[in-house]
């Protein structure tokens, strides 16, 4: 009963490192999201997928790379990171006409 | 655009307190309406739903009604816990590509339940 997992919780990186921040879903779910969540800014949509091979920009894209090669895996890749990425990170995955399942987060550090 | 309003926290009860966060939306279509809840260092999880107006969800005590006319969708509980404290969101779904549902959010109302 896995759900939806994130890895790493934790992670700090220097500026300019590049990772990729990995969520992966057992429930068939054809939409995935990730978001951050700031404090007072509430969450925040970074990219989502419609299914396999569909992928699109939400509200704050830029700094980060998505690909949805699978059903269950919707990697976030930092390209390079900045400190105005320090955040939470979630990864999300819904079926049609259902709720939003999420996973722990992934809290980063850019320093 | 859709969106969400929902009040600035932080909310601070007492224990068997009434609590009510209040949720607004503009939609232009017919929108779900959700509640969900952070517990500290977790993840988010649907508190309730309601899927057209007058609906009402409810789960844990928790109760929200699906207002058109007011366009309002407040969470209210009748006497908290301790164990409420947490962040509370109110989200209205909105329709991309079809069926596949995309979230708007409010920011989020931290309540915190003093014994």
């Amino acid at each position: 009963n896995a759900g939806v997992t994130q890895t790493p919780k934790f992670q700090v990186l220097k500026t300019g490192q590049s990772m990729t921040l990995q969520c992966a879903q057992d429930m068939n779910h054809e939409y995935m999201s990730w978001y951050r969540q700031d404090p007072g800014m509430g969450l925040r949509l970074i990219h989502y997928s419609v299914g396999a091979g569909i992928t699109d920009q939400g509200e704050v894209p830029n700094g980060y790379n998505v690909s949805r090669s699978t059903t269950e895996d919707f990697p976030l890749r930092l390209l390079s990171a900045a400190p105005s990425q320090t955040s939470v990170y979630f990864c999300a995955s819904s079926s049609r006409q259902r709720e939003a399942f999420f996973g722990q987060g992934t809290r980063l550090t850019v320093v | 655009g859709d969106s969400v309003t929902q009040m600035e926290g932080p909310v601070t009860l007492s224990e068997e307190a009434f609590l009510t966060i209040n949720c607004t939306y503009t939609a232009t279509g017919y929108p779900s309406l959700f509640w969900y809840v952070q517990y500290p260092g977790e993840g988010l999880q649907l508190l309730l739903k309601a899927t057209k107006a007058d609906d009402k969800g409810s789960n844990k005590g928790f109760e929200a009604t699906y207002r058109k006319e007011t366009t309002s969708f407040h969470l209210e509980k009748g006497s908290v816990q301790v164990s409420d404290s947490a962040v509370y969101f109110c989200a209205l779904s909105d329709q991309v590509l079809g069926n596949n549902r995309k979230l708007i959010w409010g920011l989020g109302t931290s309540l915190a339940v003093n014994p």
